[in-house]
């Protein structure tokens, strides 16, 4: 069973909005990691966060941690058409160097 | 630096076949893994190989086997390829340090079996 669970599964929206996504997972971590897929292409590693950090920032990405709930978001900000993909949450579970994929949120970003 | 690499892009086999899926990376990572991806059901793990010399079951090791060759290179073999296993294929690889598992993919393998 995998670990990450993603919501919304697609999110659609126009230039310039904010795109949150939300991951919640069921064990213990090391760290969560937000990764991106654009159509026909592997993943790239967008961002990580270690389970004693709160939130962490990388450019127009925010990734938020809440340990005791179990769950991640990843904030877009002021989006734009090359944001269009689709992003997975991954975990990487204690004691390991598995990681455990969602099932992704398909983002689109509308002109 | 090329990263990682797959080999084929794309394969179309019968059922029955046999293929092997070719995996190579050159960022000295010691650790190597396999998914595929289905839709709607985001990276399942295949096989995963820690260092050169072991290798592992991930979640969905039913009909596949691996071999890491080397410390670059990390290759799945269907013995007898189902329609079941038609998927996109990637490897990833990984430079384990502390608690930080970023994983580096490759381009993928798109498999249609008939």
């Amino acid at each position: 069973s995998q670990q990450g669970e993603e919501d919304p599964q697609a999110l659609s929206i126009q230039e310039g909005e904010n795109a949150t996504m939300n991951c919640s997972y069921k064990t213990s971590i090391n760290n969560l990691q937000w990764y991106r897929q654009n159509s026909g292409r592997g993943l790239v590693h967008l961002i990580l966060i270690r389970s004693n950090e709160r939130e962490k920032h990388s450019g127009r990405l925010r990734v938020t941690l809440d340990t005791s709930k179990k769950s991640s978001s990843l904030l877009i900000t002021a989006s734009r058409a090359a944001d269009t993909a689709s992003y997975f949450c991954a975990t990487n579970p204690l004691g390991g160097g598995k990681l455990i994929f969602g099932q992704g949120t398909e983002l689109s970003v509308k002109p | 630096n090329a990263g990682v690499t797959q080999t084929p892009k794309f394969q179309v086999l019968k059922t029955g076949q046999s293929m092997t899926l070719q995996c190579a990376q050159d960022m000295n990572h010691n650790s190597m893994y396999w998914y595929r991806q289905d839709p709607g059901m985001g990276l399942r793990l295949i096989y995963y190989s820690a260092s050169e010399g072991t290798t592992d079951k991930g979640e969905v090791p039913n009909g596949y086997n691996v071999s890491r060759l080397n410390k670059r290179e990390f290759s799945l073999r269907l013995e007898s390829a189902a329609p079941s296993q038609t998927s996109v294929y990637f490897c990833a690889s990984i430079l384990v340090k502390s608690s930080y598992n970023e994983q580096f993919f490759g381009p993928g393998t798109r498999l249609t079996v008939l």
